[in-house]
């Protein structure tokens, strides 16, 4: 079953704008990851947000996590056309011991147009 | 640093065969887990494997399997194909230390086996 659910399903901008994706889920994490996928190729790792952490940035990606929304948003600040993908978010199992069993969601299908 | 590699990148297989992916996790990196995806599901997890052992399985028939080696890599097997386990296999290794309960690793995925059963 899904953990994540993204939103928007499918996304549409310029280059250079600002492209926002969210993610919820069900129940408790430790923790949640944000993939890039192109176009089935492997996943790309883009960061790892903890339960007890509320925003992370690397580069032009800002995640803020709120847990009691159960809810996390991915930001790609000034797209770029190479940032065209589908990205997905993923959560742990949130029973204690498993770290090995990632919970996806269906993704975000975002293209940047030139 | 090599990242995670799959071998075969592309295969086709017809129903009731069986079949055979592999994967070498990132060097150092003991915990092996692989997924499923195709465009009806999404996602989903197969199993993970660490020192040798499963650890986790996902909600996957007995036709699927897996096995991991003293080095780290690690094959999964599917036995009795069928049309609907065409799709792509994707594996991921993370650092895991013994007796750890590690909630914090990043999984780092390879590119990822494409499977077609005819």
């Amino acid at each position: 079953s899904q953990q994540g659910e993204e939103d928007p399903q499918a996304l549409s901008i310029q280059e250079g704008e600002n492209a926002t994706m969210n993610c919820s889920y069900k129940t408790s994490i430790n923790n949640l990851q944000w993939y890039r996928q192109n176009s089935g190729r492997g996943l790309v790792h883009l960061i790892l947000i903890r339960s007890n952490e509320r925003e992370k940035h690397s580069g032009r990606l800002r995640v803020t996590l709120d847990t009691s929304k159960k809810s996390s948003s991915l930001l790609i600040t000034a797209s770029r056309a190479a940032d065209t993908a589908s990205y997905f978010c993923a959560t742990d199992a949130g029973y204690g011991g498993s770290q090995g069993n990632l919970i996806f969601g269906k993704g975000t299908k975002l293209s940047v147009k030139p | 640093k090599a990242g995670v590699t799959q071998t075969p990148r592309y295969l086709i297989k017809t129903r009731g065969q069986q079949v055979t992916l592999s994967c070498s996790p990132i060097s150092g990196h003991r915990s092996v887990s692989w997924y499923q995806q195709t465009p009806g599901q999404g996602l989903q997890f197969l199993f993970e494997y660490f020192s040798e052992t499963q650890r986790n399985k996902g909600n996957f028939p007995g036709r699927f399997s897996g096995r991991q080696f003293s080095n780290s890599r690690s094959e999964m097997n599917v036995s009795t194909l069928e049309l609907g386990d065409s799709a792509l296999y994707l594996c991921a290794s993370s650092r895991r230390l013994a007796g750890a309960n590690l909630f914090y690793n990043e999984q780092f995925f390879g590119p990822g086996t494409r499977l077609t059963v005819l």
